[in-house]
């Protein structure tokens, strides 16, 4: 069974850089593609971009600008950052497995809740 | 950008009742549609992808119709293990409808 497992800090200030690393056990980080999502009261659910195996990535237009995604196959995880944060980047954030040949998840994180706060 | 609405966004509905929940799309999204469940604390489960293929292992009560911008998430006959918010997320520039919740009557 496929299990992803989020890390990171829980709690930032304004202006810096959330970093977070999504660690994939039970499968391979190939031939997938790879998502972060985040879930926030005002804003719903919101993809973030997906990063391929093979270090493709695509990122949601709004964020693009402050987003970089990587993958590192030896160590079977990826990584998420997001710089210059203000309080409208606290949310849940989810890393989630692409299902094969769709653009839609099947494979989710339990989440973790990052806290931009001064 | 693709703009998603849900219909109704609260529901109430009792044990063995069949529920249906409506989401649409501001321009055509062909079947690219799926549909998710969501507990409290929990990710999102997928459900439903491209319209009305049932994911794997999920109950057969659940089932997908629709095309281009209006689709449909039925519940024949709600279970307990039910309740709980469901969203739809289209593929074309990977958003989430609102959510529907369904709750106890």
């Amino acid at each position: 069974q496929v299990r992803l497992q989020e890390s990171g800090p829980g709690l930032l200030k304004p202006s810096e850089t959330l970093s977070l690393s999504c660690t994939v056990s039970g499968g391979s980080i190939s031939p997938y593609y790879w998502s972060w999502i985040r879930q926030s009261p005002g804003k719903g659910l919101e993809w973030i971009g997906y990063i391929s195996y093979s270090g493709i990535t695509n990122y949601n237009p709004s964020l693009q600008s402050r987003v970089t995604m990587s993958v590192d196959t030896s160590n079977n995880h990826f990584s998420l950052n997001l710089s210059d944060v203000t309080a409208a980047d606290t949310a849940v954030y989810y890393c989630a497995r692409r299902k094969t040949n769709t653009y839609f998840f099947d494979y989710w994180g339990q989440g973790t809740l990052v806290t931009v706060s001064s | 950008d693709i703009q998603m609405t849900q219909s109704p966004s609260t529901l109430s509905a009792s044990v063995g009742d069949r529920v249906t929940i409506t989401c649409r799309a501001s321009q055509s999204v062909s079947r690219w549609l799926a549909w998710y469940q969501q507990k409290p604390g929990k990710a999102p489960k997928l459900l439903i992808y491209d319209a009305s293929s049932l994911e794997s292992g999920v109950p057969s009560r659940f089932s997908g119709s629709g095309s281009e911008t209006e689709f449909t998430l039925t519940i024949s006959s709600l279970q307990p293990d039910d309740f709980a918010t469901y969203y739809c997320q289209q593929s074309n520039s990977l958003t989430f409808g609102p959510g529907t919740k369904v709750d106890v009557k």
